[in-house]
């Protein structure tokens, strides 16, 4: 299967600082990204999905302001959490399509502790 | 209602014993189904994908049933590292997978 990376795979910030995660395609181009958020003991909820080099598509209910996603390359997505706050503390996964797979490949995730 | 459920569990059966697990669908119109492991801490891995015809992978046997928009997981001789918890998902138009809650599976000796 194809290789998608996060980074960082954990993050532990104080509140009101902005965090980026970042999630690459390490073999193949994925012209759609998808990011995910899971709470525990929860099934993973779909935040957005952002197509390269156009504006993210977000779910109902997620803030675009506090949750900034650019997928400026083909193998690059960026998540940023701004302005962080304990309520935001969760699992973030990412997962990528795209070079003719239809199947979503995901990341290793990245865990998050706002203080 | 939500539209992919399954039963949370945890379900706790014993090494080598036959485990089922079901999943329900609400959207007539979804295109592609699949179950998914996710281990503690770690992203959900794609362990099959399941077809109308019921498709088998080893131990595993996968079966979806469109007109009563059902899904089913069925593991034999269940092993000490099938403990995780096992995701119903659906892909819809768009490519959009929507995950279930996830059913727990833990497998004792």
């Amino acid at each position: 299967g194809a290789v998608v990376s996060q980074h960082p795979s954990w993050v532990i910030c104080k509140s009101g600082t902005s965090v980026k995660i970042e999630c690459r395609s390490l073999d193949f181009q994925a012209t759609t990204m998808f990011w995910y958020r899971q709470f525990p003991k929860q099934s993973l909820m779909l935040m957005a999905t952002s197509n390269e080099g156009s504006k993210a598509t977000y779910e109902q209910g997620v803030e675009k302001d506090k949750f900034l996603i650019n997928h400026a390359s083909l193998t690059l997505s960026t998540l940023t959490v701004t302005s962080a706050h304990p309520e935001d503390s969760s699992f973030y996964i990412c997962s990528a399509s795209g070079g003719g797979r239809e199947t979503q490949y995901f990341g290793p995730g990245t865990r998050l502790l706002v203080l | 209602r939500k539209e992919v459920e399954q039963d949370p569990g945890p379900f706790n059966v014993p090494e080598g014993a036959t485990v089922a697990f079901n999943c329900t669908y609400s959207n007539s119109a979804s295109q592609s189904f699949f179950w998914y492991r996710q281990d503690c801490r770690k992203e959900p891995k794609l362990l099959m994908s399941v077809y109308s015809s019921g498709n088998e992978d080893g131990r595993f046997t996968a079966q979806l049933n469109r007109a009563s928009q059902y899904i089913s997981l069925l593991i034999r001789d269940s092993k000490l590292s099938d403990s995780a918890t096992y995701l119903c998902v659906v892909r819809n138009a768009g490519n959009m997978l929507t995950f279930g809650g996830g059913t727990r599976l833990m497998v004792k000796p």
